[in-house]
């Protein structure tokens, strides 16, 4: 299964944006991009996903590379309440029910 | 919104006893999973299910079984328990609109089980 490379860890000041990079030089034309995050305490929570296109919901904006080797999440104004571990992930579209979660970016968010 | 709900937020059992983690989703999903969550090695599956009564292996179901005898309730067994299956353990439920597995539906979780075998 194709694998994703994330930083260890970021920081960003509050109110700023945060771009959180990710690497999937394996990627296959059937895998979808996931990203999670998880809080302090908490189960990870759902974020965004795509496919060939950018993204764009109320939580953030998924940025996927043109080759499809990469993507970068984008948080438009990070707060307080954005720290957490962030987890890139691919999806097969047919083999999709298997997760495969790495150690994902911690970020912390300065005030 | 999807409510995936643990029966436990913290358990405490003795080596060798049988322990039951339950989980109960409500938006009628027919996918369900277990993972469990160690430090470093961030979340590995058990166990999912794609259907009643169906069951397929993760990539780590030693010491593990489980049941789905009700859409919404999946259950995780440790049949006798070790203490090197103290984890967090994580529950969660997804969407299928065709048949069988969809890479393009995101997954739903509960917030966990923190299971200490002594």
């Amino acid at each position: 299964d194709a694998k994703t490379t994330q930083p260890n860890s970021m920081e960003s000041n509050e109110e700023e944006p945060v771009h959180l990079p990710c690497n999937h030089s394996t990627i296959s034309g059937t895998d979808y991009i996931h990203w999670y995050r998880q809080l302090p305490s908490q189960g990870p929570e759902y974020v965004i996903h795509g496919l060939t296109s950018n993204v764009n919901n109320r939580m953030a904006s998924l940025a996927i590379a043109e080759d499809r080797k990469s993507s970068t999440l984008i948080l438009h104004r990070a707060t307080l309440r954005d720290a957490a571990v962030y987890y890139c992930i691919l999806r097969d579209l047919n083999t999709g029910n298997q997760f495969y979660f790495g150690t994902g970016t911690s970020l912390t968010v300065i005030p | 919104d999807v409510k995936v709900t643990q029966s436990s937020r913290y358990l405490v059992k003795r080596t060798g006893e049988k322990v039951f983690l339950e989980c109960v989703q409500d938006m009628d999903h027919e996918n369900m999973f277990w993972y469990r969550q160690d430090p470093g090695l961030g979340l590995r599956l058990i166990y999912f299910s794609y259907d009643v009564k169906m069951k397929e292996k993760g990539d780590i179901p030693e010491g593990y079984s489980v049941s789905r005898e009700k859409k919404e309730r999946f259950s995780l067994i440790l049949e006798s328990a070790s203490t090197n299956q103290t984890s967090m353990y994580l529950c969660a439920s997804s969407f299928t609109p065709g048949q069988g597995p969809d890479g393009n539906q995101p997954q739903h979780f509960g917030d966990g089980t923190r299971l200490s075998i002594l």
